[in-house]
């Protein structure tokens, strides 16, 4: 079934510090959404990209649908303790259902 | 606009029992989605339906669990008999409307199986 790698698994940071992660796979992907999950919640949708390609923000974040339509990343500025939780990739495959796939997740941790 | 309403949340049950978790999704989203988040890992579609329609169920473990949505509206999942590895939490999700392309979650049931 199709996959998608997600990295880092976890981040250690300073606050006020960039935080970068991705997400890749061999497959092809039409739409790509970027969450996420505080402890007891369910994840909650940051971004939304739907063009190989695009670059959209959303206040400090930043995300981007890869050229190839098999990559995307996220990038959080200035990093804030609100910032602490676990980031998922999420990409829609293009045929059949089109359900959705999730990566592992990346575990973002702020030292103050 | 209310988000997607999930009940219980949560349940501790034994091994061999049953369960049922129940979904609202938002407001005239007509496709719903069930999700298995296994702790340390990313949700998993369970089954995903269109209206009253099953669009996509080949990850549903039909021998234990069951989904219905009867009139195109709450859905809920059922687990019978449960076993220890279907500890995790279940997150339903819904889309449509302006927003088809994208999924809302609800606050997700956390079982335990014992």
């Amino acid at each position: 079934g199709q996959q998608l790698n997600q990295s880092p698994q976890s981040m250690f940071i300073q606050e006020g510090e960039e935080v970068s992660m991705n997400c890749t796979s061999s497959s092809i992907f039409n739409t790509w959404l970027w969450y996420k999950q505080d402890p007891g919640e369910g994840p909650v949708l940051l971004i939304a990209l739907y063009k190989a390609g695009e670059l959209t923000s959303n206040g400090r974040l930043t995300a981007q649908f890869g050229i190839t339509r098999k990559d995307s990343f996220l990038n959080i500025s200035a990093s804030i303790p609100s910032d602490v939780g676990i980031y998922f990739c999420a990409g829609r495959i293009i045929q059949g259902a089109q359900k959705l796939v999730f990566g592992q997740g990346t575990r973002l941790t702020i030292n103050p | 606009e209310a988000g997607v309403a999930q009940s219980p949340r949560y349940k501790i049950i034994e091994k061999r029992q049953s369960v049922a978790f129940w979904c609202n999704p938002i407001s005239g989203h007509a496709t719903l989605y069930w999700y298995q988040q296994i702790l340390g890992q990313g949700p998993k579609l369970l089954i995903q339906f269109q209206n009253n329609g099953v669009v996509d169920d080949s990850q549903l473990p039909k021998d234990r669990f069951s989904a219905e949505r009867l009139k195109g509206v709450d859905s809920t999942l059922k687990i019978q008999p449960a076993k220890l590895e279907d500890s995790a939490v279940y997150l339903c999700a819904s889309g449509g409307g302006s927003s088809y392309n994208e999924q809302f979650f609800g606050p997700g049931t956390r079982l335990t199986v014992l």
